[in-house]
């Protein structure tokens, strides 16, 4: 199955900075990888994904690069704001339908004002 | 837009009782997951159901753990005796035929 490793644990950073969390991943069969945003007691919800096809994909202050060959994709957040405070976890898959994904251990993101 | 929703959002239960926590999915969807998440810890799958039938489990999904779907809109976990180690935030999540799958608000479960 798919090991999945995140880092950094825990990321404390000032406000207006940027944050990076990195992800790498075992199965060169993951063709998707997106990442998830978790509030505490919220549900996970889908932030941004990127295919195998592409190599970046930004949508305003968030933007996920891939490298497959070295099997990691990070996550990167410019001008960081209080409410990008969350837990930050990637879930790299194949793609097929009847995967379940496999979650990294989570990113503990903290904006410091 | 479209959410799943989860009932109960709360459910407290006494050792080896049975719980159902129910799922109505996004109503153009095709597969249907489980996941749970122990407090502080990652999102882990349970299983995953397309078709009317259990496409993939995990090692946690045990002879303890059912689904069903036993109408064209809701989507249920069983646990048929519960345990400590069974509390956990219980996510349901579901998916078109796309690769991006939606969760819904989850529900808590404490087992007593």
């Amino acid at each position: 199955g798919e090991n999945v490793e995140q880092h950094p644990s825990t990321l404390s950073v000032q406000e207006g900075d940027s944050a990076v969390i990195k992800c790498t991943y075992s199965d060169s069969a993951s063709n998707y990888f997106p990442w998830y945003k978790q509030e505490l007691g919220k549900r996970p919800q889908l932030i941004i994904d990127i295919r195998s096809n592409v190599g970046e994909k930004k949508d305003q202050r968030i933007a996920v690069t891939l490298n497959k060959t070295a099997k990691h994709f990070s996550l990167h957040i410019t001008e960081t704001q209080p409410e990008d405070s969350a837990v930050y976890f990637c879930a790299p898959n194949s793609g097929g339908g009847a995967d379940g994904l496999t979650f990294g251990k989570g990113t503990h993101l903290i904006i410091q004002p | 837009e479209p959410e799943v929703t989860q009932t109960p959002s709360h459910q407290v239960t006494q050792m080896g009782q049975e719980v159902i926590l129910r799922c109505v999915p996004i109503s153009n969807h095709l597969y249907f997951y489980w996941y749970r998440q122990i407090l502080g810890q990652k999102v882990e799958f349970l299983v995953s159901f397309y078709n009317n039938e259990i496409s993939e489990k995990s090692e946690i999904f045990d002879d303890q753990f059912s689904v069903e779907r036993p109408d064209g809109s809701n989507f249920t976990l069983k646990i048929r005796s519960t345990k400590l180690e069974d509390s956990a935030m219980y996510f349901c999540a579901s998916m078109a035929d796309t690769d991006t799958q939606y969760f819904g608000p989850g529900t808590r479960l404490t087992v007593l």
